[in-house]
């Protein structure tokens, strides 16, 4: 299966600053998808990351708020912008190297705080 | 709206035991149920995927079903092991993404 190193793997930030996340694939994959984990809650789709277009995001997300880039075919980045408290969670990056059917393939998140 | 529920309270179960953990979901019309592993501080990690004209699945101590009637899907792990503790997440395709139910905590106790 697929590789995927995430960093940063915590941090802690302040209020109205911006943090960007980074995921780092073995191998190239068509999709990138960015989900959220808020404490004791379910995994909740933020984007899908295509490389060469712009990234397609769920109801309730915004790209003014989560940027994403997707350069190739082995890397995306999620930015958390303007966090708020509210923003405090797990991002994970996830990718289905055979196809959605045969599972995700998780990195290990990003534990944010923001103060 | 479309759910997917689990039981949020944890599954304690003795060793040996059966665990059977249950996810539900309403609005949805899956052509695949995937369960995942996770343990604290980490990713999911991908167990089992059944189809849906699939009844039952096997793999080694696992066990899922799906019933596309009944909108549920059951997942076995027998004979546990304290290792089997962990929280289980059942997640549902929908136009090729997945959703994810919150998981259930299983407590396997020696």
């Amino acid at each position: 299966s697929a590789v995927i190193s995430q960093k940063p793997s915590r941090d802690i930030c302040q209020r109205g600053t911006s943090l960007t996340i980074q995921c780092q694939v073995d191998s190239q994959v068509t999709m990138m998808f960015w989900y959220r984990q808020q404490p004791g809650q379910s995994l909740t789709l933020i984007a899908t990351a295509n490389q060469g277009s712009e990234a397609t995001y769920e109801s309730g997300f915004v790209i003014d708020k989560f940027p994403i880039s997707r350069p190739n075919l082995t890397f995306s980045t999620l930015t958390v912008s303007n966090m708020s408290p509210e923003d405090s969670s797990i991002y994970l990056c996830s990718v289905t190297p055979w196809g959605a059917q045969y599972g995700y393939t998780f990195g290990s998140g990003t534990r944010l705080t923001v103060v | 709206s479309q759910k997917i529920e689990q039981n949020s309270e944890a599954l304690n179960i003795q060793e040996g035991k059966t665990a059977t953990l249950t996810c539900n979901y309403t609005n949805y019309s899956p052509a695949y149920l995937q369960w995942y592993r996770q343990d604290p501080g980490r990713g999911p990690v991908f167990l089992l995927l059944i189809r849906e004209n699939e009844k039952e699945k096997r793999k080694e101590r696992l066990k899922v079903t799906f019933d596309t009637t009944l909108k549920q899907s059951l997942f076995h792990i027998t004979a546990s092991q304290p290792a089997d503790s962990a929280t289980y997440l059942c997640a549902l395709d929908n136009f090729n993404k997945f959703y994810f139910g919150s998981g259930t905590k299983l407590n396997v106790k020696p």
